[in-house]
């Protein structure tokens, strides 16, 4: 696609649940990222993926948080047993791998647990 | 690890009028600096950024940065603002080489443009 695409762009979830949230990257982007962005906390970096390499998960809060990125492509970021604490929006990003080109963010998810 | 301080969470200015976003970072190795622009409900557009050569970047709409390395600053300026200006700016950092390109960000500031 031309963009990022996010889905779905709303989210409200009873704590206790799980919510699966979709990120459809640029199409020839090797990277692929994952923040959080909550009021007045600016951008917080949750997990990372390069190609076939190795995932860098150290951004994520919790074992409640998990993500994966099926063919290069594709991610899914799930959030089991929600807390009022991950309400929050959901920013994905994804480039052509290297620091030169900056990221391209899709719109978000957000997500409100209630 | 990289750090990325923001001095200002809010910045008031009347259209027309000169601005200045303050960027200050921490790193212990050479970077790679970046600023994007957030619009209300909107994700993040990437507004300019330094990768190495001249200090002075120009970026979209008019905003230029300036690397200062002795300063570890980034700040991030134009001449005249427009009512269309008003959103949320972050500054962010990545290490140079390597192979994670993963970006740390500022907690931003938000540029209000008052007619």
């Amino acid at each position: 696609g031309a963009g990022v695409s996010q889905s779905p762009s709303n989210k409200v979830t009873e704590k206790g649940k799980d919510v699966e949230l979709r990120c459809d990257p640029i199409s020839g982007h090797t990277a692929l990222y994952w923040y959080r962005q909550s009021l007045g906390q600016g951008l917080e970096f949750l997990i990372y993926f390069q190609g076939n390499s190795a995932p860098d998960k150290s951004g994520l809060p919790s074992d409640r948080f998990s993500a994966e990125r099926t063919g290069g492509s594709v991610s899914t970021l799930t959030i089991q047993r929600t807390q009022q604490e991950d309400s929050a929006v959901y920013l994905c990003a994804s480039s052509l791998g290297g620091q030169y080109y900056g990221y391209t963010f899709g719109s978000g998810t957000r997500l409100t647990v209630v | 690890a990289q750090s990325v301080t923001q001095l200002d969470s809010q910045v008031p200015v009347f259209e027309e009028a000169p601005v200045e976003l303050r960027c200050n970072y921490s790193s212990s190795v050479s970077v790679y600096l970046f600023w994007y622009v957030q619009y209300p409900n909107q994700g993040l557009q990437l507004l300019l950024k330094y990768l190495s050569g001249s200090t002075l970047v120009k970026g979209i709409n008019g905003f230029e940065a300036e690397f200062n390395k002795s300063q570890t600053s980034f700040h991030l300026r134009k001449p005249s603002v427009h009512i269309s200006d008003t959103a949320e700016y972050f500054c962010a950092v990545s290490e140079t080489g390597g192979s994670n390109y993963k970006l740390t960000f500022g907690k931003g500031t938000l540029l209000t443009v008052n007619p």
